[in-house]
């Protein structure tokens, strides 16, 4: 059964300095790779996706993540936070081939310190 | 504003009754997906429908279930409602099977007390 490890329950940074949130996931073939942000109150909104090419994915809101499949991972950087990102980050892995659901991650809250 | 819009936003109801909570996709998608977030489940997928027929079952209790009209909005009705059933319940949806891009709802913060 696929599934999603986020080791970071809580991370804290300064505004304007990079971050990288971490994600790990167990899956037997080529797995779909999301990340989704949560802000207080609201519904989930995909920062972006990988499926296949470039292990380098670009998404919304100067975003992006990096699949590294050796390592089983799928990391979420960004090299200068603003205090709008604080929020909550799930990472999520789908099955390729017609996947019908997700299996997200316990997610990370993300602090921003002035 | 994703364009998925979940009815009610708040919902407090006591043990033992039953609820139904209102989805309607956004314009054009054919599938929607229930999911569960609770503080010691995390966001768990509950199930999906598409064009009006089950498409996947996932940690769905028999308690819960669901439905898509032909209008394409779904419902999700959980009865005999236990403390544990209290969670932020969101709904998605995507214009085909597959999940690559499902956009979520704001979600309904169903309270049993």
């Amino acid at each position: 059964a696929q599934s999603v490890t986020q080791p970071d329950i809580h991370i804290t940074v300064s505004e304007g300095a990079s971050l990288e949130l971490r994600c790990n996931y167990s899956y037997g073939a080529t797995p779909y790779l999301f990340w989704y942000v949560q802000s207080p109150g609201q519904g989930l909104q995909l920062l972006l996706k990988y499926f296949s090419g470039d292990t380098l994915v670009q998404g919304i809101k100067g975003f992006e993540a990096e699949f590294k499949r050796s390592q089983s991972s799928f990391n979420l950087r960004k090299p200068s936070v603003h205090w709008s990102d604080a929020a909550e980050y799930f990472c999520a892995v789908g099955e390729a081939f017609g996947n019908e659901k997700l299996t997200f991650g316990t997610g990370t809250r993300l602090t921003i310190i002035p | 504003d994703s364009g998925v819009t979940q009815t009610p936003k708040h919902l407090i109801t006591a043990t033992g009754q039953r609820v139904t909570l209102r989805c309607s996709p956004r314009s054009g998608d054919l599938s929607v997906y229930w999911y569960q977030q609770s503080l010691d489940q995390g966001l768990q997928f509950l199930i999906q429908y598409y064009n009006g027929e089950e498409r996947a079952k996932g940690n769905i209790l028999e308690r819960f279930s669901a439905q898509q009209f032909p209008d394409l909005h779904s419902e999700l009705n959980l009865s005999s409602l236990e403390l544990g059933d209290s969670a932020l319940y969101f709904c998605a949806s995507s214009v085909g099977l597959l999940n690559t891009e499902a956009f979520f709802g704001q979600g309904t913060r169903l309270t049993v007390v």
